[in-house]
């Protein structure tokens, strides 16, 4: 079945630098991968989405890149705050009509000031 | 507006015993997920609905597990001879329909099963 594969498990970097994560997907018809973030106590929280017929879109500090030739889309975080201190999620859709969306096992990400 | 609201926030029961737990989605949305996570682990899909279509049940994991929805309205998550194991967030997930797929979360349901 579908499989989304997520790296790396946990991230920490320093205040002011970049951060990458990165996942692979295996449907080749899933066309929408969107990013979530979930603090701690909280549900997660839509970031940032891409569907496929672009390779990469922006919002301020954030972007996400696709390559659906190599099924692997990434997420881009710069200028790192404390405050994007989460865990991260990526997904991919899937299923009928592609409603439903297969999530990765999200990365840590530690940002120390 | 209002986002998807869940409750309880909390539950702790004994094993063997039953819950349930609610999900009111975001009005107007027509479809709605559940969701399981385990302490430090991805989101593993339960079930969808929408509208009035069968729900897809596919990811349940046993038959101890099952839920309902009323209309495009509240749904209920049920889980019967509660096991140790089902310990997680239960998390649940509206959408404006099949044309909107982007997902919006409420805040789970933390269970413990002592």
């Amino acid at each position: 079945g579908e499989n989304v594969e997520q790296h790396p498990s946990t991230l920490s970097v320093q205040e002011g630098d970049s951060a990458v994560i990165k996942c692979t997907y295996s449907d080749s018809a899933s066309n929408y991968f969107p990013w979530y973030k979930q603090e701690l106590g909280k549900g997660p929280q839509l970031i940032i989405d891409i569907r496929s017929n672009v390779g990469e879109k922006k919002d301020q500090r954030i972007a996400v890149t696709l390559n659906k030739t190599a099924k692997h889309f990434s997420l881009h975080i710069t200028e790192t705050q404390p405050e994007d201190s989460a865990v991260y999620f990526c997904a991919a859709s899937h299923g009928q009509a592609g409603t439903a969306l297969i999530f990765g096992k999200g990365t840590t990400l530690s940002v120390s000031s | 507006g209002a986002g998807v609201s869940q409750s309880p926030s909390n539950k702790v029961t004994e094993k063997g015993k039953d819950v349930e737990l609610r999900c009111d989605p975001i009005s107007g949305h027509t479809a709605l997920y559940w969701y399981r996570q385990r302490l430090g682990q991805g989101l593993e899909f339960l079930i969808y609905f929408q509208g009035n279509s069968a729900p897809d049940k596919s990811g349940l994991p046993s038959d101890r597990f099952s839920a309902e929805r009323t209309g495009e309205s509240v749904s209920t998550l049920t889980i019967q001879r509660t096991q140790q194991e089902d310990s997680a967030v239960y998390l649940c997930a509206s959408t404006p329909g099949t044309l909107g797929k982007t997902q919006y979360f409420g805040p789970g349901t933390r269970l413990l099963v002592l």
